[in-house]
């Protein structure tokens, strides 16, 4: 089955702190993944894909097929940083498979 | 360049009618995937079309149809609402050349089916 998992629905973090949010994945195909962000009152954007291996605003992502993982990563969480993270998972081509996300919230 | 949109914002219904969601793809797009949204959960694929044909679709029923149309607007249509039918559904438009690309996700409509 093809699943994406988030097991975390709520993540707190300090303002300078480091930040990692998990997300799992399940596919027996070569995956290509992705992280989606969602401002306050904001649409849902790509924040960043793996085949790309690119940092954006400071994220980073590592594809792990051993640990079937793809967690996204911050060493210093910034306050705009807040909002609500999507993993997704691409199969076939043509469909997204989402994750059920996880909200960060980065304290002053 | 102007951005994906969907209308109406928000929509009622009552249980067994029918409804009709808009979206507008981004400019020189050829690609729309609906989605939906229950509240506290990620979205969920319902189907994609590509040049106006379906692509792919998730696990819903034949009652969640679709169309896009040559200028690469889509609507989904969804019979016969029930109640779990109450969601955020999303359209995203993407320029697809072979390979999965970048979905640019429109504001919304949120349905409430009473």
């Amino acid at each position: 089955a093809q699943r994406v998992t988030q097991p975390e629905k709520l993540l707190s973090v300090f303002k300078g702190a480091p930040v990692e949010l998990k997300c799992n994945y399940s596919y027996s195909g070569s995956p290509e993944l992705f992280w989606y962000v969602q401002y306050s009152r904001q649409r849902l954007q790509l924040l960043l894909r793996h085949i790309s291996r690119e940092s954006i605003k400071g994220f980073t992502a590592d594809l792990n097929k051993g640990e079937t993982s793809f967690h996204l990563k911050k060493p210093f969480a910034q306050e705009e940083d807040s909002a609500m993270y999507y993993c997704a998972l691409s199969v076939g081509g043509f469909k997204t498979i989402f994750g059920a996300g996880t909200r960060l919230f980065v304290k002053a | 360049e102007t951005g994906v949109t969907q209308s109406p914002t928000h929509l009622i219904k009552t249980r067994g009618q029918q409804v009709t969601l808009r979206c507008s793809s981004q400019s020189g797009h050829n690609t729309v995937s609906w989605y939906q949204q229950a509240l506290g959960q990620g979205p969920q694929f319902i189907f994609q079309y590509y040049r106006e044909e379906e692509n792919g679709r998730g696990n819903f029923p034949p009652r969640f149809s679709g169309l896009q149309f040559p200028n690469y607007s889509s609507e989904l249509n969804v019979n016969a609402l029930e109640l779990d039918d109450s969601a955020l559904y999303l359209c995203a438009s993407s320029l697809v050349q072979g390979e999965t690309d970048t979905q640019y996700f429109g504001p919304g409509t949120r349905l409430t089916v009473l």
